[in-house]
């Protein structure tokens, strides 16, 4: 079955500080790897995408990283802001096709406090 | 340049009615896809618009979802008749291609069937 599963739930973190969101998923066949960030009310914006061959791909503080052997992939957040507090959500392209079929994660709910 | 957009941003009706969603995707993007989060759940894909033609449908629920873009320019969403496990948000996302390329994705209508 093609699933998305991500870690933690939910993060707490205090601004300026680092942190790492993780992704594991089980979409075959792969075509890319997608993280969106989604802040209350609004939809999904994309932050990265990655194919099969990228294995890191950095988008000003986030940077995203990508084990296509493992089938893994991690969000990491740089001198976290106040505005980072959002939902962030993996997403993965089956390529199934002439098709694209998004398969979503959860996601994770990061809060940065003061 | 205008963003998708959608309307109504909420709507709260009575199980057995009807409700239409809107979505206006950017200008000259050819692809426009639906999505729906219920409430704990992922975001799921429901279907996919190449210009006015359904590309893929294979996400929708059942038949009392119809949607429709006539002329390949906004489209709608028809529930008909709503049953309480209807209720979540409905997203709608455009893009110029439909392989790697990005969706972007509106606020969202959140639906609520009573």
């Amino acid at each position: 079955k093609n699933q998305v599963e991500q870690s933690p739930q939910s993060l707490i973190i205090l601004e300026g500080k680092n942190c790492t969101l993780q992704c594991n998923y089980t979409v075959s066949p792969f075509s890319n790897l997608r993280w969106y960030k989604q802040d209350t009310g609004r939809g999904p914006v994309s932050l990265t995408i990655m194919t099969f061959s990228e294995n890191t791909k950095s988008n000003g503080r986030y940077t995203a990283t990508l084990d296509a052997d493992t089938k893994q992939s991690s969000l990491h957040i740089t001198a976290s802001q106040l505005s980072d507090s959002a939902s962030y959500i993996c997403v993965v392209n089956l390529n199934a096709g002439n098709n694209r079929k998004l398969i979503w994660g959860l996601g994770t709910s990061l809060a940065v406090n003061p | 340049e205008a963003g998708v957009t959608q309307f109504p941003s909420h709507s709260v009706i009575e199980k057995g009615q009807t409700v239409t969603l809107r979505c206006d995707p950017i200008s000259g993007h050819d692809n426009l896809y639906w999505y729906r989060r219920v409430m704990g759940k992922e975001i799921k894909f429901l279907l996919h618009f190449v210009k006015e033609s359904k590309q893929d449908e294979s996400g929708m629920p059942n038949n009392r979802f119809l949607a429709e873009r006539t002329g390949g320019t906004y489209s709608t969403l028809k529930v008909q008749p709503a049953e309480l496990e209807d209720s979540g948000v409905y997203f709608c996302a455009s893009s110029q291609d439909s392989g790697t390329d990005t969706q972007y994705f509106g606020p969202g209508t959140r639906l609520t069937v009573l």
